[in-house]
């Protein structure tokens, strides 16, 4: 299977843990994008990587999340102290010069 | 006013008929345009591109685009029941990143 993977695909944390997500995209892709979407919602933007730098982030990203794209190849979405209100899908999509972005399953998160 | 505007539906139709789907979107520096399926509990599918004036056909599927009106759509001919989904508009500018609709739900009555 070569599109974008996500892992895991469901995680259930208590309020105030950590989490990390992975996301693999698309290999010959140098853009990776990270969205968050909430049910009745379409997604919302995150964060944008061009190879291993960070781009653009939302004004929306609290302090308590972190991204990385160390190797340009893999990311990985961090959140410290989590809360119920980061419940949501996060999803990472991946796209070229053509700019169509292909998204992966997704990370469904609840914050119990 | 939000940046990308969708009818939230539902949108029922019966089986074989056109679907007709619609969005407006608020930044004119908007240049790129997409169509995505979302299944109930999935990710969004990449259904269609559209980066200029005028129609693009692909299968049952054609996007117009009316840049002046700042109108996009998609219509699907012969639908069937497994079009029935949820169809978010998306738009892109200079900044890479996709602005979403919340979404159109689409029926497709057997």
């Amino acid at each position: 299977d070569t599109g974008v993977s996500q892992n895991p695909r469901h995680k259930i944390t208590k309020r105030g843990q950590n989490v990390t997500f992975r996301c693999d995209p698309i290999s010959e892709h140098n853009r990776l994008y990270w969205y968050r979407q909430t049910l009745g919602q379409g997604p919302e933007f995150l964060t944008y990587f061009q190879n291993e730098a960070q781009l653009e982030k939302s004004r929306l990203l609290s302090d308590r999340f972190s991204a990385e794209r160390p190797k340009g190849s893999f990311s990985t979405l961090e959140i410290q102290r989590t809360e119920q209100g980061d419940s949501a899908m996060y999803l990472c999509a991946s796209s070229s010069g053509s700019n169509e972005a292909f998204f992966g399953q997704g990370t469904r998160l609840t914050v119990v | 006013q939000k940046e990308v505007e969708q009818n939230s539906g539902p949108l029922s139709v019966p089986e074989g008929a056109i679907a007709s789907l619609n969005c407006t979107y608020s930044d004119r520096g908007s240049q790129s345009f997409f169509w995505y399926r979302q299944y109930s509990g999935k990710s969004p599918e990449l259904i269609m591109s559209i980066y200029s004036n005028g129609d693009k056909e692909d299968g049952r599927f054609t996007a117009q685009l009316n840049k002046a009106s700042q109108y996009v759509s998609l219509l699907i001919r012969d639908s069937q029941p497994s079009d029935s989904a949820t169809y978010l508009c998306a738009v892109s500018g200079s900044a890479r990143q996709l602005t979403f609709g919340s979404g159109t739900q689409l029926t497709v009555l057997p």
